[in-house]
C-alpha cells in the first residue's frame, strides 16, 4: 500500500520569499506523484506531476518539485511566493496498479504575508 | 461547461435520512472518481467507474454508501440512512483514459452536513 506524508499543516511565507512545501511518500513500487491545490470552495487543480520521464518537474504558476527516490520525497517549491499562492497543497500518490486511485496526504495550508 | 460539475454544492440532512449526490464529468471522460474529503484532511478514495463499470469501491465506508453510473457518463453517490460521521466534502474527479498518470480533474464538491 502506499501513503503519503506532508511535514507541516501550516506554512507561512513573506511574499517574495522562497516556497517550500514538504511531501514525503512512501509505495512499494514506482510511484507517480501529482501536487494538486485548492482554493477554498473549489475544487483540486493539477499544479503538477511526476510520471518518470523526468526527475524535476515544472508545473502551472512557477511551482516546481524534484522526485528524489532516495529520500522517497517530492518537494513543491516556488522561489518568489505571491499573495494569490495562498491556498491548501495536496501531495498525491498513484501506483500503476489496480484502480489508479490517488492517495493524498493531508494538506499543507500555505499563507502568505505582504 | 467544460470541467466537472457536482450537485447540490450544499446538502443538509437530518440524521437518519437518505441522500444523493450528483457528478456529471467532463464529456468523453472514460474514468470517474469519488473522494471523501473530512475537515481537515486530504481527500480519500471511495469508488471508482470505467464507463458504467464499478471497478473499485474498496474505499467505502460501509453498506450505507452506494455508487452507480449506469451509462456511463452522470454518477450518483447515495448515502442511506446517514449518520454525523458522513459530514464531509465529497468530491468527483474524471480522467480521459485509464492510465495512472493521468490528470483528475475536480469537481467543486458537495458539501454534505448531517444534523
Amino acid at each position: 500500500a502506499q501513503s503519503v506524508t506532508q511535514l507541516g499543516s501550516h506554512v507561512s511565507v513573506s511574499e517574495g520569499a522562497l516556497v517550500l512545501l514538504r511531501c514525503n511518500y512512501s509505495s512499494s513500487v514506482p510511484p507517480y506523484l501529482f501536487w494538486y491545490v485548492q482554493y477554498p470552495n473549489q475544487g483540486l487543480q493539477l499544479l503538477l506531476k511526476y510520471t518518470s520521464a523526468a526527475t524535476l518537474v515544472k508545473g502551472i504558476n512557477g511551482f516546481e518539485a524534484e522526485f528524489k527516490k532516495s529520500e522517497t520525497s517530492f518537494h513543491l517549491t516556488k522561489p518568489s511566493a505571491h499573495m494569490s499562492d495562498a491556498a491548501e497543497y495536496f501531495c498525491a500518490v498513484s501506483v500503476g496498479a489496480g484502480s489508479y486511485q490517488l492517495t493524498f496526504g493531508k494538506g499543507t495550508k500555505l499563507s502568505v504575508i505582504p | 461547461g467544460a470541467g466537472v460539475s457536482q450537485s447540490p454544492r450544499y446538502k443538509v440532512a437530518k440524521r437518519g435520512q437518505d441522500v444523493a449526490l450528483r457528478c456529471d464529468p467532463i464529456s468523453g471522460h472514460v474514468s470517474l472518481f469519488w473522494y471523501q474529503q473530512a475537515l481537515g484532511q486530504g481527500p480519500e478514495f471511495l469508488t471508482y467507474f470505467q464507463n458504467e463499470a464499478q471497478l473499485d469501491k474498496s474505499g467505502l465506508p460501509s453498506d450505507r454508501f452506494f455508487a452507480e453510473r449506469p451509462e456511463g457518463s452522470v454518477s450518483t453517490l447515495k448515502i442511506q440512512r446517514t449518520q454525523q460521521e458522513d459530514s464531509a466534502v465529497y468530491l468527483c474527479a474524471s480522467t480521459i483514459g485509464t492510465s495512472p498518470n493521468n490528470e483528475q480533474f475536480f469537481g467543486p464538491g458537495t458539501r454534505l452536513t448531517v444534523l
